[in-house]
């Protein structure tokens, strides 16, 4: 258990939905990084945010917005949700602002019919 | 072409041989280089990363980067079937954040008792 928790576990929506998915980062990290995971792309950085503030950004659909809170839990909101983005999200964290050694939570599996 | 090539396998070994992964890039401003290990249907776990050049071993765990080449290894001895899982490698440069990411494909290893 890597110590960083991830809700919900799984997802089914429907196309043109919109969802939002949550990460808590392990006790005293500051950084959170979202990734998505799919079978033809691979892992993919999406996003990172420390301390509030966004760091650095990936491939990130405009569709898709994040955002991390005082408590420093971030959410991953996902809009106008089309069939190719049925995929696994990752958030990893870590303490400092720039880190290779990054903590993953469990994912959430997002399914779009 | 993508910047980090990994063969997908599956790789399979039997118990107590020695698993040799590799990866290749394209980036050369890539100066952090790290393997991950994903078990099925959870996420990445860090099994060791290395700065620049070089080699560095952990346990049954050898890293070897030849940035000459552009080719990195990681190297498992005395498999167990225990090490049955997808192996990501990942580099990052620091043009954004060291934190940003880019992962092989990830190569499925099985490792038979």
């Amino acid at each position: 258990d890597s110590g960083v928790t991830q809700t919900p576990k799984h997802l089914i929506t429907a196309t043109g939905q919109r969802v939002t998915l949550r990460c808590s980062p392990r006790s005293g990290d500051l950084s959170v990084y979202w990734y998505q995971q799919s079978l033809d792309q691979g892992l993919q950085f999406l996003i990172q945010y420390y301390n509030g503030e966004e760091r650095a950004k990936g491939n990130i659909l405009e569709r898709f917005s994040a955002q991390q809170f005082p408590d420093l839990h971030s959410e991953l909101n996902l809009s106008s949700l089309e069939l190719g983005d049925s995929a696994l999200y990752f958030c990893a964290s870590s303490v400092a602002g720039e880190s290779v050694e990054q903590f993953f939570g469990p994912g959430t599996r997002l399914t779009v019919l | 072409q993508k910047e980090v090539e990994q063969d997908p396998g599956p790789l399979s070994v039997p118990e107590g041989a020695i698993v040799s992964l590799n990866c290749t890039y394209s980036n050369s401003a890539f100066q952090y280089f790290m393997w991950y290990r994903q078990y099925s249907r959870k996420g990445p776990e860090l099994l060791m990363y290395t700065y620049s050049s070089g080699n560095k071993e952990d346990g049954r765990f050898t890293a070897q980067v030849d940035k000459s080449s552009k080719y990195i290894s990681l190297f498992i001895r005395d498999s167990q079937p225990s090490d049955s899982a997808t192996y990501l490698c990942a580099m990052s440069a620091p043009t954004d954040s060291w934190g940003k990411l880019q992962f092989g494909a990830g190569t499925q290893v099985v490792v038979t008792p």
